[in-house]
């Protein structure tokens, strides 16, 4: 069964500085993956997706993740911080050899970020 | 754009009390999700709706039934409440079963059982 671990259920940095989310999935093929990000008493927001196409995706709001099979992991990166960037971020993954509930998204349990300036 | 609309937003409940949280989305969508988050624990699938006419269960489906009314409506009923429900619910909906489809959600139903 797929799943994905998101290390650190809490991440601080300082605005202006690097953000860094980490996220390893388990998985016999290489799934699609997704980042989404939620701001408070919001729902979740679609930051990017991997769907076998290139390994360096781009998202909205200066985010970007990489696919990198040898270490099944999809870290997202952000270059410099801002403080409108504090939320909850969740790593998701679906198997593509299904359609049906296997292709369901499979959530991690999320990173809060928080931006100190 | 009003995309997934859930309502209410808010509820408080008495424990035994029966209610039934609406979703609706107007992209043409044929998936639709429910979804409990809790601290620390994710997003943990209720139901899902793969296409107008099917549901199925998810990961946690003890205490709950869904309807999917049409195309764009997906409603969750908890027809006796427990304080172990108490969570926020979020509705989800996907242009198609196809895994590499995004799914969009709802603002949230913020639910306490007392």
């Amino acid at each position: 069964a797929q799943s994905v671990t998101q290390l650190g259920s809490h991440v601080s940095v300082s605005e202006g500085a690097l953000v860094l989310l980490r996220c390893n999935y388990s998985s016999s093929v290489p799934p699609y993956l997704f980042w989404y990000v939620q701001y408070p008493n919001q729902g979740l927001q679609l930051l990017l997706k991997y769907t076998s196409a290139a390994t360096l995706v781009k998202g909205i709001n200066g985010f970007e993740a990489e696919f990198k099979k040898s270490e099944t992991s999809f870290h997202l990166t952000k270059p410099s911080a801002h403080m409108s960037d504090a939320a909850e971020y969740f790593c998701a993954v679906s198997d593509p050899a299904y359609g049906g509930s296997q292709g369901n998204l499979i959530f991690g349990k999320g990173t809060k970020l928080s931006v100190k300036p | 754009n009003a995309g997934v609309t859930q309502t209410p937003k808010f509820q408080v409940l008495k424990t035994g009390q029966s209610m039934t949280l609406q979703c609706a989305q107007d992209m043409n969508h044929n998936s639709m999700y429910w979804y409990r988050q809790d601290p620390g624990m994710g997003l943990r699938l209720i139901y899902y709706s793969a296409s107008e006419g099917t549901t199925d269960k998810g990961e946690v489906p003890n205490g709950y039934n869904v309807s999917r009314l049409n195309k764009r409506e997906f409603s969750l009923r908890l027809e006796s409440a427990a304080p172990s429900q108490t969570s926020v619910y979020f509705c989800a909906s996907r242009k198609d079963r196809a895994s590499n489809q995004p799914q969009h959600f709802g603002d949230g139903t913020r639910l306490s059982i007392l």
